[in-house]
């Protein structure tokens, strides 16, 4: 029968390719954005966050892009490997200290 | 360093039960947040401590559902009496202060079932 839940985008993507997850943020005020990765039994892994005062933030392979006027985010990985495989998230807060996540986009990387 | 840390890992138990959920944030952190994770729903904050103190309790489900934090370093979430649609993943987080918002550090979380 259908599974009942949410419906994760999914991405699959070939090792060694560059990645682009995307996320539509729901409040235009939103001030600070963050990625996590989640594995199988395991927590949410923080990965990179940006304030909204800035349009890119880079860190070790992954970059952040904040789109404030469509409200977009994305999360570039370079050079994609095996355990880069997981479930990512976006998070958004505005103005106080709770965090609002999206459904989250489910990365498979071939071999 | 030792991040937060959730206990029990596994947890099983019998409609009707009581069930507690224990967290020990980061050291110095002074925010702490309970989340829960459904495949229905996502990951939905349900409360936040700062300082020891509740902030936002919107989250909370229904009375069943209460969380302490009766110093830094300890938070229990607890449910009683406890139902089958309580069955999900439940995360504690920390964070520090400082001028806004900050990265939130996840537990292991504790997978709940109930009968």
């Amino acid at each position: 029968g259908e599974s009942v839940g949410l419906h994760l985008p999914t991405l699959s993507v070939q090792e060694g390719d560059n990645s682009i997850i995307n996320c539509a943020y729901s409040n235009s005020a939103s001030d600070y954005f963050i990625w996590y990765k989640q594995e199988s039994g395991k927590g949410p892994q923080f990965i990179i966050d940006i304030r909204s005062n800035m349009d890119k933030r880079q860190g070790q392979r992954v970059t952040v892009l904040l789109n404030k006027t469509v409200k977009h985010l994305s999360l570039q990985i370079a050079a994609t490997q095996p355990g880069d495989s997981a479930v990512y998230f976006c998070a958004e807060s505005f103005n106080d200290y709770k965090l609002s996540f999206g459904a989250g986009t489910t990365v498979t990387v071939r071999a | 360093d030792a991040g937060v840390i959730q206990s029990p890992r596994h947890e099983v138990t019998e409609m009707g039960q009581e069930v507690t959920l224990r967290c020990k944030p980061i050291s110095g952190h002074d925010y702490l947040f309970w989340y829960r994770q459904t495949m229905m729903r996502g990951l939905e904050l349900l409360i936040y401590f700062n300082n020891n103190v509740p902030i936002d309790d919107s989250g909370m489900p229904e009375d069943r559902f209460s969380a302490k934090m009766p110093n830094a370093s300890f938070s229990t979430l607890k449910i009683q009496p406890s139902e089958p649609r309580d069955s999900a993943v439940y995360f504690c987080a920390s964070s520090s202060g400082g001028q806004g918002p900050d990265t939130q550090y996840f537990g292991p979380g504790t997978r709940l079932t109930v009968l």
